[in-house]
């Protein structure tokens, strides 16, 4: 199985500031990456596939890079509404494996 | 629009088998390219894939569960339905149903899950 590591687990951040979370996986997965925004009580939100390709409707202050076993999502400028837990996944290859989540709390 | 939506029991007994079934509008399971996917989530811990069913009736299963897992799907109902035998305890957690997008094993729609809970 491709393990998905994530880093940091939690962080901090305040409203307006730049956060960027990375996701390393366990061998190449080229560009077969995704990250997924989920609330509490509520299902994920796909964000970002293809490791940068925006989802229709995903504001553009969200944004994501790399390839192979490295890769990165990045906030520009938080909102309040983007502090939630994200989850990075590999489609490379089955099964189908996501990173351990990263929270994003509010400073 | 595309929904999903999970139904299922909320509370299975150890040993039992579960059977949840995910009920969709929007699209077609018989349209080449779906796919539909189960994944999910203990409280407070992180996504687990399950299992997926296309179109064509291929399926795919984890490894790990692989024995205990059955998928199916009802065209006509516009249904998929995942049985999960020998229920246990660690299998407690959110069960969500979703949409595979056309161009990889990533999933745009997803169920609001079902919270199951294996306790005797």
């Amino acid at each position: 199985d491709i393990q998905m590591t994530q880093s940091p687990s939690s962080v901090s951040a305040s409203v307006g500031d730049r956060v960027t979370i990375t996701c390393r996986a366990s061998q190449d997965i080229s560009r077969w990456l995704a990250w997924y925004q989920q609330k509490p009580g509520k299902a994920p939100n796909l964000l970002i596939s293809d490791a940068s390709s925006l989802q229709s409707g995903v504001p553009s202050r969200f944004s994501g890079s790399g390839s192979g076993t490295d890769f990165s999502l990045t906030i520009s400028s938080l909102q309040p509404e983007d502090f939630a837990t994200y989850y990075c996944q590999q489609a490379k290859s089955f099964p189908i494996t996501f990173g351990q989540g990263t929270r994003l709390e509010i400073k | 629009q595309v929904t999903l939506r999970e139904s299922g029991p909320a509370l299975v007994r150890p040993t039992q088998t579960l059977t949840l079934t995910c009920t969709f509008s929007g699209f077609s399971l018989s349209t080449r390219g779906m796919c539909v996917t189960w994944i999910r989530q203990p409280p407070g811990k992180a996504l687990e894939w399950l299992a997926r069913i296309d179109w064509d009736d291929d399926k795919y299963y984890s490894a790990s569960l692989k024995n205990r897992l059955t998928l199916s799907k009802d065209i006509s109902k516009n249904q998929v339905v995942l049985t999960m035998t020998d229920m246990d305890p660690v299998d407690t957690a959110t069960y969500y149903c979703a949409r595979m997008v056309d161009h990889g094993d990533y999933f745009d729609y997803w169920g609001q899950g079902t919270l199951v809970t294996v306790s005797s």
